[in-house]
């Protein structure tokens, strides 16, 4: 059965510092997604992404986060200079098309901000 | 601007109980869908189901049952003769039909400890 995959399952980082998480969405899905998840806490979306560009944003997405799909398999989040309230589960998902679907969820990258 | 709650934070019950979690919306939109996801202890969250806002009709799918009720915003979970590995972390959410991103929503989780 197909899956999300997401890569590193964890990294840990020094405040400052540029960190790329990778995904290799479902590979018919054509939306994708980042969440996040701190420890304990709910999950909250962070950007959806469709027909390489951005479709949707939160408020937590800001100019440090950056997305891109660099070829026709991976999708990446990148975080420009990491903060320790960056500390979270980020979990990549896709869905197959337009309209609401369930989304697959990655099993997700355990970011440490140290 | 939508929002879930799941005011039972934990559960805990003996194995072979039924166990209902419970998840309330808010919305403004007429046109949105309700999704239950696990997250076991390995942390992955695992979908388990998707019902539009136009069906109300209940479903049972082994010993998981949905009881989607528009009229009290609600959409409830129930493991019937529950067993030790139900234990999770589930999550009720909301999304609504709109031409971007069709974003989850999701509520605070309820954890399920099922101790045998």
């Amino acid at each position: 059965e197909p899956e999300v995959t997401q890569t590193p399952s964890h990294q840990v980082t020094q405040m400052g510092q540029e960190v790329i998480l990778r995904c290799v969405p479902i590979s018919n899905h054509l939306y994708f997604y980042w969440y996040r998840q701190i420890l304990g806490q709910k999950v909250e979306f962070l950007v959806s992404f469709y027909n390489n560009e951005i479709s949707e944003k939160s408020e937590i997405f800001d100019d440090q986060f950056s997305v891109e799909r660099p070829d026709g398999s991976n999708f990446t989040l990148k975080i420009r200079s990491t903060k320790l309230e960056d500390s979270a589960m980020y979990f990549c998902a896709s869905t197959r098309e337009r309209g609401v679907y369930e989304q697959y969820f990655g099993p997700g990258t355990r970011l440490t901000v140290t | 601007a939508q929002k879930v709650t799941q005011a039972q934070t934990e559960i805990s019950v003996v194995e072979k109980e039924d166990v209902t979690l419970d998840c309330v919306y808010e919305t403004r939109d007429t046109t949105y869908y309700l999704f239950w996801y696990k997250q076991p202890p390995s942390g992955e969250l695992v979908f388990l189901i998707r019902r539009n806002s136009f069906d109300e009709q209940n479903e049972i799918s082994g010993r998981y049952s949905w009881n989607f009720q528009k009229s009290t915003s609600s959409f409830n979970f129930t493991i019937t003769a529950s067993q030790v590995v139900d234990s999770a972390v589930y999550f009720c959410a909301l999304s609504v039909l709109n031409n971007a991103g069709n974003m989850l929503t999701f509520g605070g989780g309820t954890r399920l400890m099922v101790k045998p």
